[in-house]
């Protein structure tokens, strides 16, 4: 069975210093993963997508993520938050066979508040 | 390119009426999903289509029905609300459904139920 786990709901970071949000991720396959940014009251934008291919996957915006087997993660990074950066963001893990071909399943989300 | 166009942005129902939340997408996308998003909760998904004619449950089906009559269109119907669904409701396709394809997502309709 496939889950996600965000392991912060609130991250506040300063603006200028780097950004960690934390997804660790369980699948019974090789999955697809993702991460999505909810600005308020809009709909959710892809970030960024693992796919196996490199491990290190750079998104949109500055932001990337490392896909880590051994450890089941990935986390989102970013070197310099933007106070245009604050947002809500959601792990994502895909069932990519099974009886629930092509299923996504979400994490609670993290909350960033970037401070000026 | 309008991409997914969801119908309305805001409603407000009484206990036991029923509605239909529009869903239109014009990407010419197979797949389509119906999620509700509650705080704390992530998005939990209601139902999902496949193709044309095509529809199955998600995580959290009950008091929601749905129908794909035309590839375009995945309407989600609440027969008899009730204030447990109230909550923000997203529409989203995507090309391909394995599950490894970006996910398009309307701006959401905030329904609440009294």
């Amino acid at each position: 069975a496939q889950s996600v786990t965000q392991l912060d709901s609130h991250v506040s970071v300063s603006e200028g210093t780097p950004v960690l949000l934390r997804c660790n991720y369980s699948s019974s396959y090789s999955p697809s993963l993702f991460w999505y940014v909810q600005h308020p009251n809009k709909g959710l934008q892809l970030l960024l997508k693992y796919t196996s291919a490199a491990t290190l996957v750079k998104g949109i915006n500055g932001f990337e993520a490392e896909f880590k087997k051994s450890e089941t993660s990935f986390h989102l990074t970013k070197p310099s938050a933007h106070m245009s950066d604050a947002a809500e963001y959601f792990c994502v893990v895909s069932d990519p066979g099974g009886s629930t071909l092509g299923r996504l399943y979400f994490g609670r989300g993290t909350q960033l508040t970037v401070w000026p | 390119n309008a991409g997914v166009t969801q119908t309305p942005k805001f409603q407000v129902l009484k206990t036991g009426q029923s509605m239909t939340l529009q869903c239109a997408q014009d990407m010419n996308h197979e797949y389509m999903s119906w999620y509700r998003q509650d705080p704390g909760m992530g998005l939990r998904l209601i139902h999902y289509s496949v193709g044309a004619g095509i529809t199955d449950q998600g995580e959290v089906p009950n008091g929601y029905n749905v129908s794909r009559s035309t590839t375009e269109d995945f309407p989600l119907r609440l027969l008899s609300a009730a204030p447990s669904q109230t909550s923000v409701y997203f529409c989203a396709s995507s090309r391909g459904t394995g599950g490894g394809e970006k996910l398009f997502f309307g701006s959401g309709t905030q329904l609440s139920v009294l």
